[in-house]
């Protein structure tokens, strides 16, 4: 059975705060994913990496960085939040061009 | 570009109706759709896919090209069955996906 597993379910920063979101799988997939998810407005595309150490910026990649060192592990960062970075973060993890696999969500509250 | 459209944010239906979740899309070569499905306090995961022309809990959904069309299907809606619905999209070898603005299914007693 896949898992992804991210660090925190909830999560409340500041603004200016650098925030790390941290995202593992289990199952040796190749590519990883983060999304944001907001109402109204789907998932969207922030980076993705198809292998350690690459790395493509999705559809909305300002305010934000990643990080793939080892391959089971796949970080977002926030160099410095913002408001307008309130939301659910959801991390994602798949085989060559195949099923996407999905982690539980962090909520991120920036004040 | 590549973009998904699903035009209904909410839909409701009774338990036993048919239940239609519209998704077009755009995309200029020959793209792989899906439908992931959110139940409440889970994991977004994968309904169906289109290569796979399975049933899966009584969805269906096919791609018509000429309409540029994958709108999910089921013909007796069950309680269960409510939930927030993306469609999506990838054309890449990456499988990069892009997804729909989502329908919350809700199937009513």
């Amino acid at each position: 059975d896949v898992k992804v597993t991210q660090s925190s379910r909830y999560l409340v920063k500041r603004t200016g705060e650098k925030v790390f979101l941290e995202c593992v799988q289990d199952m040796d997939h190749e590519n990883m994913f983060w999304y944001r998810q907001d109402p109204g407005l789907g998932l969207r595309l922030i980076y993705f990496s198809y292998d350690v150490k690459m790395k493509e910026k999705g559809d909305i990649p300002e305010g934000y960085s990643v990080s793939r060192e080892k391959k089971e592990r796949f970080s977002l960062i926030l160099e410095s939040a913002s408001t307008n970075q309130t939301s659910m973060y959801l991390c994602a993890s798949s085989p060559r061009a195949n099923e996407q696999f999905f982690g539980p969500g962090t909520r991120l509250t920036v004040l | 570009a590549q973009r998904v459209t699903q035009p209904e944010k909410l839909l409701s239906v009774f338990k036993g109706a048919p239940v239609e979740l519209k998704c077009n899309y755009s995309y200029s070569g020959s793209p792989e759709l899906f439908w992931y499905v959110q139940y409440s306090r889970q994991r977004l995961q994968l309904l169906l896919r289109h290569i796979s022309r399975e049933s899966i809990k009584g969805f269906t959904a096919d791609l018509n090209k000429g309409e540029t069309s994958f709108h999910l299907k089921k013909p007796f809606a069950q309680e269960e069955d409510s939930a927030m619905y993306y469609c999506a999209l990838t054309g890449t070898s990456y499988g990069k996906l892009t997804f729909g603005q989502g329908t919350i299914l809700t199937v009513h007693p």
